[in-house]
C-alpha cells in the first residue's frame, strides 16, 4: 500500500522560503502524477502543482511565479519550494498521488498533512 | 474552472437522504471527483469520473451528472458520514476544488 509522508519546518518567517518533502513508501515514483495541495484553516483545498517521474511539472497560475516542485526518484521523494511567503501562505500542506496513470485520475493517496505557519 | 457547491452546510439526521450539488463554470465532461474530509484528516476519495465509486466506499454513496452539473447523494446517512464533502475537477489544469459542504448532525 502506497503511503506518503510530508516533512519540513512547521514555522517559516515572512519573505523566506517554505520547503517541504514528501517521502513515498510502498511504491516507486514512476508513472503517476505527484501533487502538492494546501488548505488554509477553515478554507477549501487549493491545488499547488504536480510533477511526473520525467520531471515535467504543472503549476497553479496563482502561485506559479513562487513555486517549484521537483522529484528525486533515487530518494523516493518529491519536494515543494514556495518562496517569498506571507501570512496568507499559512496552511496545512498535503502531498498526494494520482490513483492511476490516466491524465484525468483523481487523487487517491494522500499524506496526513503538515501545518506550516508563516510568522515572525 | 470554478466549482460552486451547494449548500455550504446542512443539518441532517441518521437515516436521511442527503444531496449535495457541484456546478462547474464550464463543461468538464465527467471529470468530477468527490472527497470526504473529517477534521484534522486528509481528504478521502469517494467517487471519481462523476459516478465511479472508489474501492471500499459504501454503496450508500453515489454520484451523477456530466457537463456542468453534478450531484453527490448519500442514500441513508450514517453516524460516520458527518464530515465535509468537496468536489474537484480534473478536466484541466489548474485542478480546482469546490468550497465544501459541511454535513452536521441535526
Amino acid at each position: 500500500q502506497v503511503q506518503l509522508q510530508e516533512s519540513g519546518p512547521g514555522l517559516v518567517k515572512p519573505s523566506e522560503t517554505l520547503s517541504l518533502t514528501c517521502t513515498v513508501s510502498g511504491g516507486s515514483l514512476s508513472s503517476f502524477s505527484w501533487n502538492w495541495l494546501r488548505q488554509p484553516p477553515g478554507k477549501a483545498v487549493e491545488w499547488i502543482g504536480n510533477v511526473y517521474y520525467s520531471g515535467h511539472t504543472n503549476y497553479n497560475p496563482s502561485l506559479k511565479r513562487r513555486v517549484t516542485v521537483s522529484i528525486d526518484p533515487s530518494k523516493n521523494h518529491f519536494s515543494l519550494k514556495l518562496n517569498s511567503v506571507t501570512a496568507a501562505d499559512t496552511a496545512v500542506y498535503y502531498c498526494a498521488r494520482a490513483l492511476s496513470t490516466s491524465r484525468w485520475a483523481p487523487l487517491g493517496y494522500w499524506g496526513q498533512g503538515t501545518l506550516v505557519t508563516v510568522s515572525s | 474552472i470554478q466549482l460552486t457547491q451547494s449548500p455550504s452546510s446542512l443539518s441532517a439526521s441518521v437515516g436521511d437522504r442527503v444531496t449535495i450539488t457541484c456546478r462547474a463554470s464550464q463543461d468538464i465532461s465527467s471529470y468530477l471527483v468527490w472527497y470526504q474530509q473529517k477534521p484534522g484528516k486528509a481528504p478521502k476519495l469517494l467517487i471519481y469520473a462523476a459516478s465511479t465509486l472508489q474501492s471500499g466506499v459504501p454503496s450508500r454513496f453515489s454520484g451523477s451528472g456530466s457537463g456542468t452539473d453534478f450531484t453527490l447523494t448519500i442514500s441513508s446517512l450514517q453516524p460516520e458520514d458527518f464530515a465535509t464533502y468537496s468536489c474537484q475537477q480534473v478536466n484541466s489544469y489548474p485542478l480546482t476544488f469546490g468550497g465544501g459542504t459541511k454535513v452536521e448532525i441535526k
